[in-house]
């Protein structure tokens, strides 16, 4: 069963870029997952699909300033332009023979 | 629209039993594997179950395994979660989510209180 690890918090000022890391443990390197966004008080919203090629799905609504990248067991989230709303907990997700798991999450905090 | 909303949290005894549901609308809900995925108060999510689209298949949680059961009933376009011999532990906020291969939509969640 896959593993995934992000860390527990990042910061970034408003108006500038931040990249979020999630890892796949090994030996699930090549998994697909997904990234989703919990602002204060709010359900989950899902934000993309991200596939190990570095090629990404995004949810309807979700803005341009979000995109997706890969490298080997890593999967990144990318948000430019931070703007205060952007302030929220981050999670991966991924998936397996009848089970899925998420990230610890990561609780962005924009300066 | 794709709209989730569940039902039927409550506060329960130890050892009692609840049973969750969720009205699927906006969407053909038997084209698609169902989750439910909780949230401890000031926790990280976490998945508890899922199910295919037929009902065929299914997987839990080690946490919630032998307690806890999925079902749909895709006639009514719904999803249930039977909670049986809660524990304090299973106090969370209950989201059911659309998807089994990555969630693409979430529900507003039902809270479930274990509390004596």
């Amino acid at each position: 069963q896959p593993v995934l690890t992000q860390s527990s918090s990042a910061s970034a000022s408003l108006g500038s870029s931040v990249k979020l890391t999630c890892t796949l443990s090994s030996g699930h390197s090549s998994y697909i997952i997904a990234w989703h966004q919990q602002q204060p008080g709010k359900a989950p919203r899902y934000l993309m699909k991200l596939e190990g090629s570095g090629s990404y799905n995004k949810g309807s609504g979700v803005p341009d300033r979000f995109s997706g990248s890969s490298s080997g067991a890593d999967r990144y989230l990318t948000i430019s332009n931070l703007q205060s709303e952007d302030e929220a907990d981050y999670y991966c997700e991924t998936w397996d023979s009848n089970t899925q798991v998420f990230g610890g999450g990561t609780k962005l905090t924009v300066l | 629209e794709v709209q989730l909303v569940e039902s039927g949290g409550g506060v329960v005894r130890p050892g009692g039993s609840l049973r969750l549901s969720c009205a699927a609308s906006g969407f053909t809900f038997d084209d698609y594997g169902m989750s439910w995925v909780r949230q401890a108060p000031g926790k990280g999510l976490e998945w508890v179950s899922g199910i295919n689209w037929n009902g065929g298949s299914t997987g839990y949680a080690d946490s919630v395994k032998g307690r806890f059961t999925i079902s749909r009933d895709n006639a009514k376009n719904s999803l249930y979660l039977q909670m049986n011999s809660l524990r304090a532990e299973d106090t969370a906020l209950y989201h059911c989510a659309r998807g089994t291969t990555g969630v693409d939509y979430w529900g507003q969640g039902t809270l479930v209180t274990v509390s004596s």
